[in-house]
């Protein structure tokens, strides 16, 4: 089975500041995909950055980027230039190539002006 | 393209009662899977179906049960109510056929209250 671990169930930055959020997942599989979904308050979940397992190159959307360690399984996120809007509830997740995504228990980070 | 469509919004049942969530995925996707949010257990996955099939199912008790139609329009239905139930339920849809991402696209969810 796999699992997912956040470790940081809450983090705060400045805005304009740069922020990490970890990952880690404990998987048999080779092939798979991780995510990381925001889900702001109130508001419905969305895909922020998706990253293969098969790819060496870390993804990068704008200003969120990831640092994917495949023989660590780790999967951090990085927000760079922080916004008031990044402000939510982010999920780390896991799918392999068929079945069911697992998701970590979320951290919730909160971008001060 | 429509996104994912989840009713109700909000509900308030009583123990004991059942309830049914309905669940519209986006055009195309053949691929509905339900989560249960709570703010003590975060995501926990309930069960997916696909093309009419439950395809994976999650550790929960035999009064959590869907269902899927042939337009790929689910529901979910609790029966027996518990206070524990309480929570938010999430619905997402993905094209479900390889290359399988795995990519969620979640609805609003049902905010479900038992009192």
């Amino acid at each position: 089975a796999q699992t997912v671990t956040q470790s940081q169930p809450e983090m705060s930055v400045q805005e304009a500041e740069t922020v990490t959020l970890s990952c880690t997942y404990d998987t048999s599989e080779n092939n798979y995909y991780l995510f990381w979904y925001k889900q702001p308050p109130s508001r419905q979940m969305i895909l922020v950055i998706r990253q293969e397992a098969y790819k060496q190159q870390n993804a990068t959307e704008n200003r969120f980027s990831v640092n994917f360690q495949k023989a660590a399984k780790s999967f951090s996120l990085k927000i760079s230039d922080s916004q008031l809007g990044d402000t939510a509830m982010y999920f780390c997740a896991f799918s392999p190539n068929a079945g069911k995504s697992t998701f970590g228990d979320g951290t919730t980070l909160t971008v001060k002006p | 393209k429509a996104g994912v469509t989840q009713t109700p919004r909000y509900l308030i049942k009583t123990r004991g009662q059942q309830v049914t969530l309905s669940c519209s995925p986006i055009s195309g996707h053949r691929s509905v899977s339900w989560y249960q949010q709570t703010p003590g257990q975060g995501l926990q996955f309930l069960f997916e179906y696909f093309s009419e099939t439950q395809r994976n199912k999650g550790n929960f008790p035999g009064r959590f049960s869907g269902r899927q139609f042939s337009n790929s329009r689910s529901e979910m239905n609790v029966s027996t109510l518990e206070l524990g139930d309480s929570a938010l339920y999430l619905c997402a849809s993905s094209l479900g056929w390889l290359p399988n991402t795995g990519e969620l696209f979640f609805g609003e969810g049902s905010r479900l209250t038992v009192l």
